[in-house]
């Protein structure tokens, strides 16, 4: 079975730090996405990596996806109030396997 | 494009009762899958169906059930409620069989009372 291990659980920082979330499997990965939701609503799709080593950029959002493929990083830079949400990372196996989820982030952001 | 749309979004059922929410997926997906998201639990799938066919299946009771139709539109059916079928039921869809990026509606929250 695979598994997606999210840390932290839980994260509460000041407006303007700088904070990394991680994502980690014992599991190779075809592709990984990064999901927000906010409370209420549901998850709104943030990026997909597929190749190892991959590194995106979404404005202050730098995603990164394991050499190995088991392994993915969300870092987020001047952190801001509207960053405030659940962060999931999901996998998605070989074939035609469903995605396996990550337990989620809940990142607070106090301004 | 519109994006994946659910009905309804709360509803409140007794004990012992049966409910059905339905999902529109985005205009031309055929994959759709359902997830139960509880806090202590998180994001648990359900099932996938594509082209009307279940294609895969989580470890849910068969209390949950799902169908798919030819417009690709879906609907999920919870028989005798339990208390800790309270949750949010989030659907979403995919071009292609699960795998690949998916696309979450706003979901359906369900209390059991």
């Amino acid at each position: 079975t695979q598994l997606l291990e999210q840390s932290p659980q839980f994260l509460s920082i000041q407006e303007g730090e700088n904070l990394t979330v991680y994502c980690n499997s014992s599991s190779v990965f075809s592709s990984l996405q990064w999901y927000r939701q906010e409370p209420g609503e549901g998850p709104v799709l943030l990026v997909t990596v597929v190749t190892g080593g991959e590194v995106k950029k979404l404005k202050r959002l730098t995603f990164q996806f394991g050499d190995a493929r088991k392994d993915s990083s969300l870092h987020i830079t001047a952190a801001q109030p509207g960053d405030t949400g659940l962060y999931l990372c999901a996998g998605a196996g070989q074939g035609a396997q469903k995605l396996v989820f990550g337990q989620g982030t809940r990142l607070t952001i106090n301004p | 494009k519109a994006g994946v749309t659910q009905t309804p979004r709360y509803l409140i059922k007794t004990r012992g009762q049966q409910v059905t929410l339905s999902c529109s997926p985005i205009s031309g997906h055929r994959s759709v899958s359902w997830y139960q998201q509880t806090p202590g639990q998180g994001l648990q799938f359900l099932f996938e169906y594509f082209s009307e066919t279940q294609r895969n299946k989580g470890n849910f009771p068969g209390r949950f059930s799902g169908r798919q139709f030819s417009n690709s539109r879906s609907e999920m059916n919870v028989s005798t409620l339990e208390l800790g079928d309270s949750a949010l039921y989030l659907c979403a869809s995919s071009p292609r069989v699960s795998g690949n990026t998916i696309y979450f509606g706003e979901g359906s929250w369900l209390t059991v009372v």
